[in-house]
């Protein structure tokens, strides 16, 4: 599966949006991209997956470029409660059982 | 409401306990999960199951041993625990049905458990 790169951590005030960028130029053309968080003390939660279109759902955008290579998460109108450490994963549809953690972007929302 | 459920959310054992980790799911899911979370390090897989009975090693099997005797039930089990599996433990669950992700067996969505956190004295 290919791997991801993803800043270590960002910050953003509330009530702005949030844009969290994923890096996986290695991607394949068979690859998904999903996002997931995890606030702490939980277990992660899954947020928004997509193949090469644009996907909207009511947590989060998904934006994927043209070539694949990079994605960018989007919380439209963040709050204090999207404090959380964000991951991005790219796995194959078809494929292995074994999802792939990184070490994620810690997302930090200021009043 | 999907859930995945794990026995304990603390769990203080000694070194040299068998201790025993158990995660129950309510979705009929096919695959299970154990990971184990510690900073800096990010999640990483112990153990997985795609079907009752059926377990494969994931990439820290070593020190651990799964049962996965009910599609429901997947447990972890440290045979004999040491202070450097002191550790947040979580387990998932996803099915493996066409679903979102398209296909026969392939991976969708986890959901995720609230997590053990075990400590080894």
């Amino acid at each position: 599966d290919a791997k991801t790169t993803q800043p270590t951590s960002m910050d953003c005030a509330e009530g702005r949006a949030a844009n969290l960028p994923c890096n996986h130029s290695t991607i394949s053309g068979n690859e998904y991209v999903y996002w997931y968080r995890q606030i702490h003390s939980q277990g992660p939660q899954y947020i928004i997956h997509g193949l090469k279109n644009n996907e909207t759902n009511e947590m989060a955008s998904l934006i994927i470029t043209e070539d694949r290579k990079s994605s960018t998460l989007i919380l439209p109108h963040a709050t204090l409660r999207d404090t959380a450490v964000y991951y991005c994963i790219v796995r194959v549809a078809g494929g292995s059982y074994i999802p792939t953690f990184g070490r994620g972007t810690s997302l930090i929302v200021h009043p | 409401d999907v859930k995945v459920t794990q026995s304990s959310r603390y769990l203080v054992k000694r070194t040299g306990e068998k201790v025993f980790l158990e995660c129950v799911q309510d979705m009929d899911h096919e695959n299970m999960f154990w990971y184990r979370q510690d900073p800096g390090l990010g999640l990483r897989l112990i153990y997985f199951s795609y079907d009752v009975k059926m377990k494969e090693k994931g990439d820290i099997p070593e020190g651990y041993s799964v049962s996965r005797e009910k599609k429901e039930r997947f447990s972890l089990i440290l045979e004999s625990a040491s202070t450097n599996q002191t550790s947040m433990y979580l387990c998932a669950s996803s099915s493996a049905s066409p679903g979102l992700a398209g296909g026969p067996g392939s991976y969708n969505e986890q959901f995720f458990g609230p997590g053990t956190r075990l400590t080894v004295l």
